[in-house]
């Protein structure tokens, strides 16, 4: 089965400053991870993904994310916050079998404040 | 191009009736997946279609139902709604590799 955890349902930080949002995830194979952004009464907008190839990942807006198998996390950051950065984030894993379902993170929601 | 649409954006319906939400996923997308989230339970996969074909399906009771037709539009049908079925449902379109999920906007079912 896999799982995804993410420890932190509140995330605060200040404008330009630099945040993280973490995740770590379980599957029986290699993960391919996903990054979501939902904005409320929205769907999820797609941020970034591991498939394979470099740890670090470059997304939209700004975002990245490293993978480290080691650790089995994905953490998503950003050097430098905007107060529209102000939204609820997923992280999602699905194993590289012929499963095709998502396993979402209950969500962390990130304020900006400025 | 355009993206993934769903429709309605929102309903309201009444314990006992039966409603069918609709997914047109992208052009070329052949697998479409559907998700429910509520504020308790978080995001949650229903069931994924790829050719017409159910592939996978969560652990929803069988009043949950799918199908999608040859233009891989897709449709999801909930029978005999429980006020618990008010949720946001989601759906997500795909191409076969499963290494690229964009979804709709969503449709929020309200049940009184």
């Amino acid at each position: 089965a896999q799982s995804v955890a993410q420890p932190e349902d509140q995330v605060n930080v200040a404008e330009g400053n630099p945040l993280t949002v973490k995740c770590t995830y379980s599957v029986s194979g290699n993960p391919y991870l996903f990054w979501y952004v939902q904005y409320p009464n929205r769907g999820l907008q797609f941020l970034l993904k591991y498939i394979t190839g470099d740890n670090l990942v470059k997304g939209s807006y700004g975002f990245e994310a490293e993978f480290n198998k080691s650790q089995t996390s994905f953490h998503l950051k950003k050097p430098s916050a905007l107060v529209s950065d102000s939204a609820l984030y997923f992280c999602a894993v699905r194993d590289s079998g012929s499963a095709r379902q998502l396993t979402f993170g209950s969500g962390t929601q990130l304020t900006v404040l400025p | 191009k355009a993206g993934v649409t769903q429709t309605p954006r929102y309903l309201i319906k009444t314990r006992g009736q039966q409603v069918t939400l609709s997914c047109s996923p992208i052009s070329g997308h052949r697998s479409v997946s559907w998700y429910q989230q509520t504020p308790g339970q978080g995001l949650q996969f229903l069931f994924e279609y790829f050719s017409e074909t159910q592939r996978n399906k969560g652990n929803f009771p069988g009043r949950f139902s799918g199908r999608q037709f040859s233009n891989s539009r897709s449709e999801m049908n909930v029978s005999t709604l429980e006020l618990g079925d008010s949720a946001l449902y989601l759906c997500a379109s795909s191409l076969d590799r499963g290494n690229g999920y964009t979804f709709g906007s969503g449709t929020r079912l309200t049940v009184v």
